[in-house]
């Protein structure tokens, strides 16, 4: 079945500095990629859609300065934290939608960030 | 508003005992439904969908849900379950875009 990794599974950075995380669609195409916020013992929460040759669409109460995303190809999302702290501490989760439509996602395995 | 909406935080079940974790929506019109199972730190794993069709929808590792119009609800269904299955169940609709999770129920398993 289709595969979606993400890198790195896990990461420590020093607060005021930043990290980058990538999702990649191993073997299917996607102009659209979902990034998920899930706190510890909580549910996941969209924090944004990330398209393809345009412009992320962020949640409300998601700061777009903050959580840069970019989707330079078809098959690669990245999400930058900027100038991370220890709020940012979280498991970032990101998702495709199958080939079939938009209803059906491939989740990655997740990107465990902790800032210090 | 669309919702999804678990309303068991966690729940205990011995081994071998039979499962069913509530989950129940709130629409326009019927979403399509999903049912994950996360183990600690660990991705989502799709359990079973339902789009349309067979109200009672079979999925991986025996489990099973029914949907059920009149009640709103998707509850997860398994008849035996095994320490295994100890994990984090997310209920999730979408109405053909963006997804929707529930708060998620803790499975605990005792022997």
């Amino acid at each position: 079945g289709a595969v979606v990794s993400q890198h790195p599974s896990r990461v420590i950075c020093k607060s005021g500095t930043s990290v980058k995380i990538e999702c990649r669609s191993l073997d299917f195409q996607a102009t659209t990629m979902f990034w998920y916020r899930q706190f510890p013992k909580q549910s996941l929460m969209l924090m944004a859609t990330s398209n393809e040759g345009s412009k992320a669409t962020y949640e409300q109460g998601v700061e777009k300065d903050k959580f840069l995303i970019n989707h330079a190809s078809l098959t690669l999302s990245t999400l930058t934290v900027t100038s991370a702290h220890p709020e940012d501490s979280s498991f970032y989760i990101c998702s495709a939608p199958s080939g079939t439509g938009l209803y059906e996602q491939y989740f990655g395995p997740g990107t465990r960030l902790t800032v210090t | 508003a669309q919702s999804v909406t678990q309303p068991d935080i966690h729940i205990t079940v011995s081994e071998g005992a039979s499962l069913e974790l509530r989950c129940n929506y709130s629409y326009g019109a019927t979403p399509y439904l999903f049912w994950y199972v996360q183990s600690p730190g660990q991705g989502l794993q799709l359990l079973l969908k339902y789009f349309s069709g067979d109200t009672l929808v079979q999925g991986i590792k025996g489990f099973e849900a029914e949907f059920k119009r009149s009640q709103s609800s998707f509850n997860l269904r398994k008849p035996s379950v095994h320490w295994s299955d100890a994990a984090e169940y997310f209920c999730a609709g979408t109405g053909g875009f963006k997804t929707i999770f529930g708060a998620g129920t803790r499975l605990f398993v005792k022997a």
